[in-house]
């Protein structure tokens, strides 16, 4: 069937580290891939998506490549601030299953002072 | 433009209570959509609308109903509220039904005793 997996979290980084956060997908057709943010009591908001293999999303200095040929979408930062301290949530749309958000589980990242 | 709005935002319920999550969107979108959000699992489509009259079954339907008699309005009913419904319940909304950026609710934190 069609899932996302994203690695587990809490991910606690310093300031000014550098963030990598796994996502890979699997799905019957072709995908479009989102990273949505979710900041301490709000809901989420969407931070980057890409449409087809090989498109990058970019925003607020965040990443991520959509690599058909590892079924991945990794999210990435190379600099993170404490404002960075939210959950992060990869998701698929598919249109072949009627474009419904899959989502997976979710990462908690951490940034310290 | 106020966006995406749900009231209300905590809510208790006594097992076998009914109650009414309520969503409102001013942005005239056709597409509105309820997830719930359970730890470790991300969030989960519980029903969608494509458009006003129009409703149809997400992943985890059942115990909730919904409608959609206008485009503004989506509200979600618990028609006999269970402790596995305790959950943090979204609305999202987006313009069309296709690969739209979807807009969150702040959520409501539902707990079921």
């Amino acid at each position: 069937g069609n899932s996302v997996t994203q690695m587990e979290g809490p991910v606690t980084l310093s300031e000014e580290a550098f963030l990598t956060i796994n996502c890979t997908y699997t799905a019957t057709g072709y995908p479009s891939l989102f990273w949505y943010v979710q900041y301490p009591g709000e809901g989420l908001q969407l931070l980057l998506k890409a449409t087809k293999a090989d498109d990058k999303g970019s925003n607020k200095g965040f990443e991520a490549t959509y690599r058909k040929e590892t079924t991945s979408f990794h999210l990435e930062k190379g600099s993170v601030q404490v404002s960075d301290s939210a959950v992060y949530f990869c998701a698929q749309m598919i249109k072949a299953a009627g474009n419904k958000l899959t989502f997976g589980g979710g990462t908690r990242v951490l940034v310290k002072p | 433009n106020a966006g995406v709005t749900q009231t209300p935002k905590f809510q208790v319920l006594k097992t076998g209570q009914s109650m009414t999550l309520q969503c409102a969107q001013d942005m005239n979108h056709e597409y509105m959509s309820w997830y719930r959000q359970d730890p470790g699992m991300g969030l989960r489509l519980i029903h969608y609308s494509v458009g006003a009259g129009i409703t149809d079954q997400g992943e985890v339907p059942n115990g909730y109903n919904v409608s959609r008699s206008t485009t503004e309005d989506f509200p979600l009913r618990l028609l006999s509220a269970a402790p596995s419904q305790t959950s943090v319940y979204f609305c999202a909304s987006s313009y069309s039904f296709g690969v739209d950026t979807q807009y969150f609710g702040p959520g409501t934190r539902l707990t079921v005793l």
